[in-house]
């Protein structure tokens, strides 16, 4: 089976700060992908990174960077310089390889709110 | 180009009535996802999709809930007599295909279904 957890339910930081966003899944397979989607005030989601399981190498788009540690199950996010247009709901989510069929398995959330 | 679509946007039914969910995904993406977001759930997976034939429906929560997409394209979620538990945002998520590393899923905006 498989689960992923993001502890932090809600965080609150003020524009400028850096935020780290924890994720830790579980899974028996060998071959898995690590996503991670923004859910904005609209509510659609929107894709931001996919990680592959044999591929450890940390990832930076702009102010995002992503930090991929398979000895510790943990998939974290990082925003640097932190802005308003940053408050969301961020989903982690696990997709087995095999035949699971893509379906993806999320974490409950992570609520970020970015006060100016 | 176009992304995923949903309609309605909103639905308000009584209990006991019948719902449609409908589902437009991206041209030229073979796999399609049903997921349910609730406050108490979360965001769960119901029903996957390649071309028309269902391989997982392992997270349909009752025979009250069925799927079926024609023509490689379209998707229709049914909800036959509906109680208050059904009442969540019924997303919908498509793909190039399921199994591959670059597969991501992109959603739709969702139907918010609310049972009076």
């Amino acid at each position: 089976a498989q689960k992923v957890t993001q502890a932090q339910t809600e965080i609150s930081v003020v524009e400028k700060e850096d935020v780290t966003l924890d994720c830790v899944y579980e899974t028996r397979d060998t071959t898995y992908y690590l996503f991670w989607y923004k859910q904005p005030p609209s509510g659609e989601l929107v894709f931001l990174i996919r990680r592959n399981s044999f591929d450890e190498q940390n990832e930076i788009s702009g102010r995002y960077s992503w930090n991929f540690q398979k000895s510790t199950s943990s998939f974290n996010f990082t925003i640097t310089a932190s802005q308003v247009v940053d408050s969301a709901v961020y989903f982690c989510a696990l997709r087995a390889g095999g035949t699971s069929y893509g379906k993806l398995t999320f974490g409950q959330g992570t609520i970020l709110t970015v006060h100016p | 180009g176009a992304g995923v679509s949903q309609s309605p946007s909103n639905k308000v039914t009584e209990k006991g009535k019948d719902v449609e969910l409908r589902c437009d995904p991206i041209s030229g993406h073979t796999a399609l996802y049903w997921y349910r977001q609730s406050l108490g759930q979360g965001l769960e997976f119901l029903i996957y999709f390649q071309g028309n034939s269902a391989p997982d429906k392992s997270g349909l929560p009752s025979d009250r809930f069925s799927a079926e997409r024609t023509g490689g394209s379209v998707s229709t979620l049914t909800i036959q007599r509906t109680q208050q538990e059904d009442s969540a945002v019924y997303l919908c998520a498509s793909s190039l295909g399921a199994g591959g590393p670059a597969h991501e899923q992109y959603f739709g905006p969702g139907t918010r279904l609310t049972v009076t």
